[in-house]
């Protein structure tokens, strides 16, 4: 069973434009939710993280919305660039154990 | 200079075969895992050491063996390779509870 759902699996968008991709969960003990960044043959890397605390956090031009009583969370991108184009994981983790849920990954295309 | 290095970063064997994988921190951190990435993108935990002591150990085959000889490296033994374990494998490291820092990955080929 997935605990973690994300969606859309792929995504193309114009340069300027918005990326949003969304995830759903369904553990409300879940307290730490990252997005990661990952790049051809490279490893995933932190973009941006929440705690359920709070319903919006904001770096630069990546926004993270969080929804606790839907249980979902979404990632903006906004003014969309080519170079943000990588495949995008959200995550949900259980904080004592450090145990990362994955979602599935959505691949972002974004056109010059 | 790299944070979380892993090698090989590629193997090609055949079925049947033993192989390691081998994954190194510099950056002090206590915590080290294993995840897998299967031919989907969809990465999933399989293993994570705390100060050399196993924590999580995901429903996983036992041909799979994590090694931690100190809280810095972290390796992985495969016995018997099956077509199945073809992945890329990713060690990351962690301070106690917080962001995870990957490595570049050993992408796995069972021939």
């Amino acid at each position: 069973q997935q605990q973690v759902k994300q969606s859309p699996q792929s995504l193309i968008v114009q340069k300027g434009g918005i990326s949003i991709i969304n995830c759903a969960y369904e553990n409300t003990a879940f307290d730490y939710f990252p997005w990661y960044q990952q790049f051809p043959g490279k490893g995933p890397a932190l973009l941006i993280a929440i705690r359920p605390d709070v319903s919006e956090k904001k770096e630069g031009r990546f926004t993270i919305s969080f929804n606790k009583s839907a249980k979902q969370f979404s990632l903006h991108i906004m003014d969309s660039q080519p170079g943000d184009s990588a495949t995008y994981f959200c995550a949900a983790s259980l904080g004592n154990f450090n145990k990362f849920y994955f979602g599935s990954g959505t691949k972002l295309n974004v056109k010059p | 200079d790299t944070a979380v290095s892993q090698t090989p970063k590629y193997l090609v064997t055949q079925m049947g075969n033993d192989k390691s994988i081998k994954c190194e921190q510099n950056l002090g951190h206590d915590t080290m895992y294993w995840y897998k990435q299967d031919s989907k993108k969809f990465l999933k935990i399989m293993f994570s050491y705390n100060n050399k002591e196993l924590i999580i150990n995901e429903t996983v085959p036992n041909r799979f063996s994590p090694k931690s000889p100190d809280k810095a490296h972290l390796n992985l033994h495969i016995n018997s390779l099956e077509l199945g374990d073809s992945a890329v494998y990713f060690c990351a490291s962690s301070l106690g509870v917080g962001e995870l820092f990957f490595g570049e990955g050993s992408r796995l080929t069972v021939l």
